[in-house]
């Protein structure tokens, strides 16, 4: 089984500066199938990069993914209001989905 | 574009079943290429997957379930069904229903890697 391990748990910034969020396994695992997700309260999570750097569909260029092995990091370059959320990371190893406790970001 | 809605108790008693159904609309469940999966949040907690249904019916679940889960397909309502028996108080979870799909890169290509879109999420208390 693979643990994903969030931090931090809660990082405070304001709009404008830059996000640096980790994700760490307690094992190596594959880039290929390395996830992060975007959730805010009352609404759907919200894919953000797959496969450690693609962005989904629509999602703004200041979300970067990048990593390998252990270490997967999600990078927002620049706040906006509207990226105050809770970020989650998740692999899928051998038809499993394992996911992050979650960091939350706040202003 | 494609939406997915959960819909089911919000209260299931201990030692009851658990019953969940996900209405997809703005698409084809049966289209293919997709697996349609559960997915739970504990209060305060992070996110458990419980499980996916092809539209043919072939399922996959979390180990940790499986002996309490059964998963359906109703490709004629464009719904996906999950029962949890024997529920107890560690059930107790927002549960949602997502898609799950993959991407190609290069030559190769990567089924049930993400989970977009989701449902909007349910709460299932269990509770006397």
């Amino acid at each position: 089984e693979i643990v994903l391990t969030q931090s931090p748990g809660t990082l405070s910034l304001s709009p404008g500066e830059r996000a640096t969020l980790s994700c760490r396994a307690s094992q190596t695992v594959s880039s290929t199938f390395l996830t992060w997700y975007q959730h805010k309260p009352g609404q759907a999570p919200r894919l953000l990069i797959y496969g450690v750097s693609s962005r989904a569909t629509g999602i703004p260029d200041r979300f970067s993914g990048s990593g390998s092995g252990t270490d997967f990091t999600l990078t927002i370059s620049r706040l906006e209001p509207e990226d105050f959320a809770v970020y989650y990371c998740q692999q899928y190893v051998s038809s499993r989905y394992f996911f992050g406790q979650g960091t939350k970001l706040e202003i | 574009q494609v939406q997915l809605q959960e819909s089911g108790p919000g209260l299931v008693k201990p030692s009851q079943t658990l019953s969940l159904t996900c209405t997809v609309s703005g698409g084809s469940i049966s289209s293919g290429g997709y697996y349609w999966s559960w997915i739970r949040q504990h209060p305060g907690k992070g996110l458990e997957w419980i499980g996916y249904i092809y539209y043919s019916g072939t399922t996959f679940y979390n180990p940790a379930l499986k002996n309490r889960l059964a998963m359906s397909v109703d490709t004629s309502k464009n719904q996906f069904s999950v029962k949890l028996t024997s529920v107890t108080a560690a059930d107790t979870a927002v549960y949602y229903c997502a898609r799950a799909g993959g991407y190609c890169s290069g030559d190769s290509c990567y089924s049930r890697v993400w989970f977009d879109p989701w449902g909007q999420g349910t709460l299932v208390t269990v509770s006397s």
